[in-house]
């Protein structure tokens, strides 16, 4: 099986651009999850999507959005780019092994 | 406030050795916890998990021990191998958070040779 792909690896924006990263999970995997890692703050939960819906949110400001297609593919978006967004954007996807998540290679953005 | 913490951000041991890595978390209802070992540049790699109801795990060198009423637990690597280095990370969860993790902030281990 395929693993989970993360596209693309390395982005770098200007302070206030948007973004949209996408994320295809597991083949049968239909839950997705985003976080978010940095140095200072290690591995923060974002949102999960589930069949098209969000699931669950973590702590973020609205900036920060998702979404989910019927094929569990899943884009995140984050608009009005601020330095400190500048983060390793990691995407999981979970299903049939219990709360186990698998995670993609990651995108790097870097907001210049 | 940080949910999950991991309170060494790094531990060395010897190449045979056993490394362990603690894990305390605040927040009683969580029920199952993981670890994942990440390298860099690489996404988080699933290791071992153990649900609440279990105080045990062992699946290979590594062995997770779950302390409920103090709210630890600890992953076991034993012999400890060069390639183990990495970045640990603890991850929990609760009922109604299903998939969405609560991570510690990782402990890089080092094995010498």
């Amino acid at each position: 099986k395929a693993g989970v792909t993360q596209t693309p690896r390395y982005l770098i924006k200007t302070r206030g651009q948007q973004v949209t990263l996408s994320c295809s999970p597991i083949s049968g995997h239909r839950s997705v999850s985003w976080y978010q890692q940095t140095p200072g703050q290690g591995l923060q939960f974002l949102f999960e999507y589930f069949s098209e819906t969000q699931r669950n949110k973590g702590n973020f400001p609205g900036r920060f959005s998702g979404r989910q297609f019927s094929n569990s593919r899943s884009e995140m978006n984050v608009s009005t780019l601020e330095l400190g967004d500048s983060a390793l954007y990691l995407c999981a996807s979970s299903g049939g092994q219990g709360l186990r998540a698998f995670f993609g290679q990651g995108t790097r953005l870097t907001v210049v | 406030d940080q949910q999950v913490k991991q309170n060494s951000p790094s531990l060395s041991v010897q190449e045979g050795r056993i490394s362990i890595l603690n894990c305390d978390y605040t927040n009683s209802m969580f029920d199952y916890f993981l670890w994942y070992k990440k390298y860099p540049a690489e996404g988080p790699t699933f290791l071992i998990s153990i649900s609440s109801i279990k105080d045990k795990n062992e699946d290979g060198r590594f062995t997770v021990f779950l302390n409920k009423s103090a709210k630890h637990l600890s992953l076991h690597i034993v012999p400890s191998q060069p390639g183990d280095s990495a970045v640990y990370f603890c991850a929990a969860s609760t009922p109604q958070a299903g998939t969405a993790l609560i991570f510690g902030k990782g402990t890089t281990l080092s094995v010498s040779s």
